[in-house]
């Protein structure tokens, strides 16, 4: 596709469950990144992946948060045993490289509400 | 360390008016700086970039913004504001280290432009 793309676009579940939540970003970008916006808050970085490098898993919160790209293109960020403070919109990115002056392109996110 | 600062949670200004949207930054070595403009339900789109030259630097939908080094500040304007500009924008900085992956975002600045 022309952008990134996010599903679903909204997830509600209960405490306890675990979540997937996938990213197809665009074709050729080697770049791929997970944020975390939480209401009335600024983007908080969770991993990063550039190529078949190892991920960047500095921003992940705790040991219950987990992102995974196969084959060099589409991730998932799973959340095992879902908590209400994981209630947030989760952004992902991706750019023709990582690092440098290059921006990131985003979707449009996954609303995800922990009841 | 990286940070960016917007120390304007909200802007109003008048349809036709010019408008700013304010922006300093924290960074070791030398800063790439971008904007971005958030939309309801929508994700972030890119709107400018300084990565270095001209210290003002044009972008989409008429915006601009100026790069001060000594005042380590990257202020978003426009000279005329439309109502279509309400949004929420993010300004964000990244080093030219190598190894410099991240992105650090402000918490956002919401523009509403009063017909």
């Amino acid at each position: 596709g022309a952008g990134v793309s996010q599903s679903p676009s909204n997830k509600v579940t209960e405490k306890g469950k675990d979540v997937e939540l996938r990213c197809d970003p665009i074709s050729g970008h080697t770049a791929l990144y997970w944020y975390r916006q939480s209401l009335g808050q600024g983007l908080e970085f969770l991993i990063y992946f550039q190529g078949n490098s190892a991920p960047d898993k500095s921003g992940l919160p705790s040991d219950r948060f987990s992102a995974e790209r196969t084959g060099g293109s589409v991730s998932t960020l799973t959340i095992q045993r879902t908590q209400q403070e994981d209630s947030a919109v989760y952004l992902c990115a991706s750019s023709s490289f990582g690092g440098g002056n290059q921006p990131q392109h985003f979707g449009d996110g996954t609303r995800l509400s922990i009841l | 360390a990286q940070s960016v600062a917007q120390p304007e949670d909200q802007v109003n200004v008048a349809e036709g008016n010019p408008l700013t949207v304010k922006c300093t930054y924290s960074v070791s070595g030398n800063p790439y700086l971008f904007w971005y403009v958030q939309y309801p339900n929508r994700g972030l789109q890119f709107l400018l970039k300084y990565i270095t030259g001209d210290n003002l630097v044009k972008g989409s939908y008429g915006f601009e913004a100026e790069f001060n080094k000594s005042q380590t500040s990257f202020h978003l304007k426009k000279p005329s504001a439309l109502v279509s500009d309400s949004a929420l924008y993010f300004c964000a900085v990244r080093s030219d280290q190598t190894g410099a992956n991240n992105l650090f975002f402000g918490t956002g600045t919401r523009l509403t432009v009063i017909p």
